[in-house]
C-alpha cells in the first residue's frame, strides 16, 4: 500500500507566485519522520527538511515553509515567491521507527517555474 | 570528500546480460542503500546494508543481488537484465540509520536502459 501520496503530478507557476506541494502519509507508528527532497533537472537528490512526529511546529526557512498536521496526516511544503531555479521534482518521504533509516518516497511533484 | 559516487553514469544492456553498478562512499558511513526510480515515480528501495557483511532486502529486490565486503563499497548486481529493470538507480548512505538525526546522502545516479 502506498504510504506516501503526492496527488499533484505537476504544478506550473509564473515566477514570484507561491506554490504549495501536498503530501499525505500513512503509518501506524507513533514515532516517525517526514522529509522533503528536491531533485533538480541535473538528477541528484537534495535533502531539504526533516520533521519528527512529535514536532508539529511549522517552520520557515527563507522562501521555504512547511506545514505539518498530524490530525490530517499531511506534511505540505510551500515555496514563496518562486524562482526559475526552483524548477525541480519535489519528493516527500517517510521513515518509520526501527526501519534502519529506510525511506518510503511519494511519486513526486514536478514544479515548473516560468519567467 | 567525494561523498557518494556511482559508476557508470549511463549504461545500455541487452536482455539477459549482467552488470554491476558500483557505489562508494568516503564518509565512513555504516548504512548504505540502493533505490530505483522509474519514470514519473518515487524511489523504491531495492537493498540496504547496515554494515560490512550485513545486507537485507528492501521493497523490490527481485532480479538484484548485493554484497558489502567493505564499509566503503556497496555494489548492486543485475544477473539477467530485463526491460523491467530500465530505471535510474540511486545509491545512498548515512552514518547511523537514525532518521531522527541522520541524513541520507545520495549519489548522482546511474541511468540504465535494457533493450
Amino acid at each position: 500500500a502506498q504510504k506516501v501520496t503526492q496527488a499533484q503530478t505537476e504544478i506550473s507557476v509564473v515566477e514570484k507566485e507561491d506554490v504549495t506541494l501536498d503530501c499525505v502519509y500513512e503509518t501506524r507508528d507513533t514515532t516517525y519522520y517526514l522529509f522533503w527532497y528536491k531533485q533538480p533537472p541535473s538528477g541528484e537528490l537534495v535533502f531539504l527538511i526533516r520533521r519528527n512526529s512529535f514536532d508539529e511546529q511549522n517552520e520557515i526557512s527563507g522562501r521555504y515553509s512547511w506545514n505539518f498536521q498530524k490530525s490530517t496526516s499531511s506534511f505540505n511544503f510551500t515555496i514563496t515567491a518562486s524562482q526559475v531555479v526552483d524548477s525541480a521534482v519535489y519528493f516527500c518521504a517517510l521513515s518509520e521507527t526501527d526501519s534502519w533509516g529506510k525511506l518510503q518516497f511519494g511519486a513526486g511533484t514536478q514544479v515548473v517555474v516560468t519567467p | 570528500n567525494a561523498g557518494v559516487t556511482q559508476t557508470p553514469k549511463f549504461r545500455i544492456l541487452k536482455i539477459g546480460q549482467s552488470m554491476t553498478l558500483q557505489c562508494a562512499q568516503d564518509m565512513n558511513h555504516n548504512y548504505m542503500y540502493w533505490y530505483r526510480q522509474d519514470p514519473g515515480m518515487g524511489l523504491k528501495l531495492i537493498y540496504y546494508s547496515v554494515g560490512a557483511g550485513i545486507t537485507d532486502k528492501g521493497e523490490v529486490p527481485n532480479g538484484y543481488n548485493v554484497s558489502r565486503s567493505t564499509t566503503e563499497d556497496f555494489p548492486l548486481r543485475l544477473e539477467l537484465a530485463a526491460p523491467s529493470q530500465t530505471s535510474v538507480y540511486f545509491c545512498a548512505s548515512s552514518y547511523s540509520g537514525q532518521t531522527s538525526t541522520d541524513t541520507q546522502y545520495f549519489g548522482p545516479g546511474t541511468r540504465l536502459t535494457v533493450l
